[in-house]
């Protein structure tokens, strides 16, 4: 089964600085791995995903995530935190669960607070 | 059109009404979802519609009753609530069940509360 482990529920950075938020994955698989996220009362809003291929995944907003294999890792990360980026982000993994059906499975969830 | 549609955005209901969440999608999606999201908590899938039908319920209790319309709708259906059900009611949707790279396209959710 597969599973994600976002580090720190709470994240809080000044405006202008660099945005890193971490996310640890087990699979017994190659995974397929997604950030998401969420404003307030809002749904959720798929950021960037990492299928096959490039290592560095670029999404929207200027967020980029690197698949490291060796640590089992997909840390979403932005140079510089602009305010509208305070929100909450997910890490979720997509895999066949003991069911026979795609499951995805979400982190906890880490909200992003940007200081002006 | 690349969204997925949910109304109401509030509900508030009474323990003995009945109600109903819509979810509508127009990109040919095959797969709906729908989830369950408290405060502070990830989402968490309650039923999946595979071509319309229901592929997978999650051991959610009945009085939830998903209805898969068309291709395009999603309904759930509620019966005698509890507050503790209370929570952010999220649709879903995706190219179909099988697809594992395309990642979902949410609604903006239902926020429900049971009083």
């Amino acid at each position: 089964a597969q599973s994600v482990t976002q580090l720190g529920s709470h994240v809080s950075v000044s405006e202008g600085a660099l945005v890193l938020l971490r996310c640890n994955y087990s699979s017994s698989v190659p995974p397929y791995l997604f950030w998401y996220v969420q404003y307030p009362n809002q749904g959720l809003q798929l950021l960037l995903k990492y299928t096959t291929g490039a290592t560095l995944v670029k999404g929207i907003n200027g967020f980029e995530a690197e698949f490291k294999k060796s640590e089992t890792s997909f840390h979403l990360t932005k140079p510089s935190a602009h305010m509208s980026d305070a929100a909450e982000y997910f890490c979720a993994v997509s895999g066949m669960n003991s069911g026979g059906y795609q499951k995805v499975t979400f982190g906890t969830g880490t909200k992003l607070q940007v200081i002006p | 059109d690349t969204e997925v549609t949910q109304t109401p955005k509030h509900l508030v209901m009474g323990m003995t009404n009945k109600k109903s969440l819509k979810c509508e999608q127009h990109m040919g999606h095959r797969a709906m979802y729908w989830y369950k999201q408290k405060a502070k908590k990830p989402p968490e899938l309650m039923f999946v519609y595979s071509y319309e039908k229901l592929s997978i319920n999650e051991s959610v209790p009945s009085r939830f009753s998903p209805e898969c319309p068309n291709s395009s709708l999603l309904n759930l259906h509620l019966h005698a609530l509890q507050p503790e059900d209370s929570a952010l009611y999220l649709c879903a949707s995706s190219q179909d069940l099988g697809s594992k790279t395309a990642g979902y396209t949410f609604g903006s959710g239902t926020r429900l509360t049971v009083v």
